[in-house]
């Protein structure tokens, strides 16, 4: 079945600093979600992003299907972007079910 | 339109009762898939459900565990005589229709088995 891996495991940065986040899959997928999970242990929707480019305020995505990888660019961030990025990956004929990455943690500090 | 629903958020149970996790999916959503995250990882695949049929349980543990949606009402998680190691966060995602999996996450139900 699909693997999913997620770089880094771990990120620490300051208020107001950029980054990105990695998703590789191990076979091509046609349904990929990014997640936050925050310190609630809230699933919040970020994209639906089986292919391209799509933003949403400070953070944006992009997937490159034909390379199995898919980015998360995280801008000027903040504090309340804390906790858990998680990206999921499946494929129609499998009835869309998602196989979730180990997660990036992210902490933002004041 | 009310988001996926589910309830209850925090359950109790003592080793060997039994545990049912109830999901409401969104409005129009026909699509009910069921995850596990066990303390400290990832979410897990266990259940893919549409109305009144499983589709794919390919991750379901063997025994004491089962899944329903049926015609009228929410959809069930039921774990039978449950275990310390079923201590577990149990989300539930819908989603719209055969032309559309982007899925949507309920609150999750917090399991703790003592």
């Amino acid at each position: 079945g699909i693997q999913v891996e997620q770089s880094p495991p771990d990120l620490i940065l300051q208020e107001g600093a950029n980054s990105t986040l990695r998703c590789n899959f191990s076979d091509s997928v046609n349904n990929l979600q990014w997640f936050h999970q925050n310190p609630w242990g809230q699933l919040i929707n970020l994209f639906y992003i089986p292919s391209g480019t799509k933003q949403n305020g400070r953070l944006s995505a992009t997937t490159v299907a034909t390379e199995r990888y898919s980015l998360l660019y995280i801008s000027s961030s903040q504090t309340t972007d804390s906790g858990v990025y998680f990206c999921g990956g499946g494929s129609y004929n499998q009835g869309g079910k998602l196989i979730f990455g180990q997660g990036t943690e992210l902490s933002v500090k004041p | 339109n009310a988001g996926v629903m589910q309830n209850p958020r925090h359950l109790v149970r003592r080793r060997g009762q039994e545990a049912r996790l109830r999901c409401s999916p969104m409005k129009g959503h026909s699509h009910v898939y069921w995850y596990r995250q066990l303390p400290e990882e990832g979410l897990k695949f266990m259940v893919y459900l549409q109305k009144e049929n499983i589709i794919d349980e390919s991750g379901m543990p063997k025994e004491r565990f089962s899944a329903e949606f049926p015609k009228e009402g929410p959809s069930i998680l039921r774990i039978q005589q449950v275990v310390r190691g079923d201590s577990a966060a149990y989300f539930c995602a819908s989603s719209p229709s055969d032309f559309s999996y982007e899925q949507y996450f309920g609150p999750g139900t917090r399991l703790t088995v003592t």
